[in-house]
């Protein structure tokens, strides 16, 4: 059962336009949502972060929205740039038993500017 | 530098010969985690530890092995490897809270023939 899920796997935008990834979820017990980026024959890096009692995180050219009741998250990247294509994760975090916290991925999107 | 080191970063083994990925990190994080990566499944956590002699099983344990004995290391272990853990394995660390950032290590490509 897939709690977090990225329903394209992958999406091609041009130089300069918007960029939208989107992640679902499925656990209302999940408090905490990131994305994290890939390159090819790299780890993945942390990229921007919501917690659930915001909509909104904006970090530069990169915003996230979260929309709770809809159990719904965005990325926007404006202006997209060739150097954001990549793999992106969304992953959300939810407590566990005795202090511990898991973080669930989704299974990514890649991402694709064209010059 | 802060950083994850895995080792080795490319393997190819045989089924049944016992081999451990190695995982170290410089930044005093409780929390250390194994990730394993396969197209069209993202990433899946096989185990996780919060801090020293303390860890947990992920999604997906079976055939692995992990210690937590000191807090900079976290060994992952295939016991007897099968083909099917033919994967890229990642190693990920953070300070443990729930919004902690996970530092990456850069990856570690197994093959099991």
């Amino acid at each position: 059962d897939q709690q977090v899920k990225q329903n394209s796997p992958s999406l091609s935008v041009q130089e300069g336009r918007i960029s939208i990834l989107n992640c679902d979820y499925t656990n209302s017990m999940f408090d905490y949502f990131l994305w994290y980026k890939k390159y090819p024959a790299e780890g993945p890096t942390f990229l921007i972060s919501i917690s659930s009692i915001k909509d909104k995180n904006e970090d530069g050219r990169f915003t996230v929205f979260l929309n709770k009741s809809a159990k719904h998250l965005s990325l926007h990247i404006v202006p997209s740039q060739p150097g954001d294509s990549a793999v992106y994760f969304c992953a959300a975090s939810a407590r566990g038993g005795a202090g511990s916290y898991q973080l669930t991925f989704g299974k990514g999107t890649k991402l694709s500017v064209i010059p | 530098e802060a950083q994850v080191t895995q080792n080795p970063r490319y393997l190819i083994t045989v089924t049944g010969k016992k081999l451990t990925v190695t995982c170290s990190q410089n930044m005093n994080h409780e929390y250390m985690s194994w990730y394993r990566q396969d197209p069209g499944l993202g990433l899946r956590q096989i185990y996780y530890s919060m801090n020293v002699e303390v860890t947990d099983k992920g999604d997906v344990p079976e055939g692995y092995k992990v210690s937590r004995k000191e807090k900079r290391n976290f060994p992952l272990i295939l016991e007897s490897p099968s083909p099917n853990q033919t994967s890229l394995y990642f190693c990920a660390s953070s300070f443990g809270t729930l919004t902690g950032e996970l530092f990456f290590g850069e990856g570690s490509r197994l093959t099991v023939l």
